[in-house]
């Protein structure tokens, strides 16, 4: 069984604070690592990937992968409330995406 | 405007009937997959595919079927087997089913509701 173990939350965080999110993955095997943001009602949304071990940062947002220890991590710095969502990290590997049930995070103003 | 669009945005079925929803993508992507999103809880994929004429069940296949009859489109249909369809229903897609840039994108979904 492939599985992506997160915790569920809600992690609360005041705003300008660092937000921390984290997933382990249990395939050794992908080499493909995303994390998703979804407001409440909507799609998820694609906000960053990450393919080789080490730190990928794209604005505010830094993904961090650890193939040895199976895990990925995702900081978001200067939290603001609008950061408030449901992450959702996922993996792939043999043609199919697998998918963790999701971080809710809540930015106090 | 490249994307992904489903239709419609919302949906009413009453008990025994089939539906189908549209999923419609201008990306040039290969690859199209159908999950489903109960209230609280994560992704659960139905279907996949990834070339045309072609596709596999996902773990929760049971109720529904598909087509991909073009590359753009791959069409969901719930049938009256599917015994609990009220849900989120959500199209993706990404360019090629090897590994390197693979990234997914997702329509804006299909909320669905048995009357």
């Amino acid at each position: 069984q492939k599985e992506v173990e997160q915790n569920s939350g809600p992690l609360s965080v005041p705003e300008g604070a660092i937000a921390s999110l984290n997933c382990t993955y249990s395939d050794r095997g992908s080499q493909s690592f995303f994390w998703y943001r979804q407001y409440s009602g909507k799609s998820p949304e694609l906000i960053m990937s990450i393919y080789s071990n080490g730190d990928k940062e794209d604005g505010r947002f830094t993904a961090q992968l650890n193939k040895a220890s199976q895990y990925v991590s995702l900081l978001i710095r200067d939290s603001q409330p609008s950061d408030s969502a449901t992450y959702l990290c996922a993996w792939y590997n043999f043609n199919k995406f697998y998918f963790g049930s999701g971080t809710k995070l809540n930015v106090k103003p | 405007d490249g994307g992904i669009t489903q239709s419609p945005k919302y949906l009413f079925r009453k008990e025994g009937q089939n539906v189908t929803l549209s999923c419609e993508q201008n990306l040039n992507h290969d690859a199209m997959y159908w999950y489903r999103q109960d209230p609280g809880q994560g992704l659960r994929l139905i279907y996949y595919s990834q070339i045309v004429n072609d596709f596999q069940k996902g773990d929760i296949a049971e109720g529904y079927s598909v087509s991909r009859e073009k590359k753009e489109s791959f069409p969901l249909t719930v049938t009256s087997a599917q015994k609990n369809p009220t849900a989120f229903y959500l199209c993706a897609s990404s360019i090629s089913s090897g590994q390197g840039n693979n990234e997914q994108f997702f329509g804006p979904g299909t909320r669905l509701t048995v009357l």
